[in-house]
């Protein structure tokens, strides 16, 4: 069965310094990985995804993430944060079925990213 | 191109009552899923769903849950006899059948039992 772990709850970083998001997980062969913000009340954006290819995504709003099968982790990362970036991340796998459509994502706990002036 | 579109947003129901939760998914997308986000915690998938058809429903409790995509009309989530422990947020998501691990998520629908 696949899982995720997200081992911080909750994160809190100065406007303007680095992020990274730890995210690790676990599964048979390689997943579809992704990473979604949360803001308070609302839905689910996706930042960004990994299917296959080149290891160093690139998602929306500066954000990037790194996949390393190695260490089975998924880490997000932006280079410097704004304060518009406080919100709840989470990390989510998906099955790789060998390309055919299977939908369930499992998702991490969620990390909440406080942004301080 | 509307997004996922949920209904209602928010909705109080007494215990014993019946919830209804709708979800249209976006215009092409025939695949859809329901997740449960319970305070405090990450979401958690309960049913996948194909028009007319159930894909998986793994994550469903096996009593008083229920969920349906018909032929027309939105998906609907139904939970009978309406607990305090149902109250949590319900997120749809949908994909389109060639990309089935891309999901597109709706504002959710917050349910309190009172």
């Amino acid at each position: 069965a696949q899982s995720v772990t997200q081992p911080d709850i909750h994160i809190t970083v100065s406007e303007g310094a680095s992020l990274e998001l730890r995210c690790n997980y676990s599964y048979g062969a390689t997943p579809y990985l992704f990473w979604y913000v949360q803001s308070p009340g609302q839905g689910l954006q996706l930042l960004l995804k990994y299917f296959s290819g080149d290891t160093l995504v690139q998602g929306i709003k500066g954000f990037e993430a790194e996949f390393k099968r190695s260490q089975s982790s998924f880490n997000l990362r932006k280079p410097s944060v704004h304060w518009s970036d406080a919100a709840e991340y989470f990390c989510a796998v998906g099955a790789n079925a060998g390309g055919t459509s299977y939908g369930k994502l499992t998702f991490g706990q969620g990390t909440i990213l406080t942004v301080h002036p | 191109n509307a997004g996922v579109m949920q209904n209602p947003r928010h909705l109080v129901r007494r215990r014993g009552q019946e919830a209804r939760l709708r979800c249209s998914p976006m215009k092409g997308h025939s695949h859809v899923y329901w997740y449960r986000q319970l305070p405090e915690e990450g979401l958690k998938f309960m049913v996948y769903l194909q028009k007319e058809n159930i894909i998986d429903e793994s994550g469903m409790p096996k009593e008083r849950f229920s969920a349906e995509f018909p032929k027309e009309g939105p998906s609907i989530l139904r939970i009978q006899q309406v607990v305090r422990g149902d109250s949590a947020a319900y997120f749809c998501a949908s994909s389109s059948q060639d990309r089935g691990n891309e999901q597109f998520f709706g504002p959710g629908t917050r349910l309190t039992v009172l």
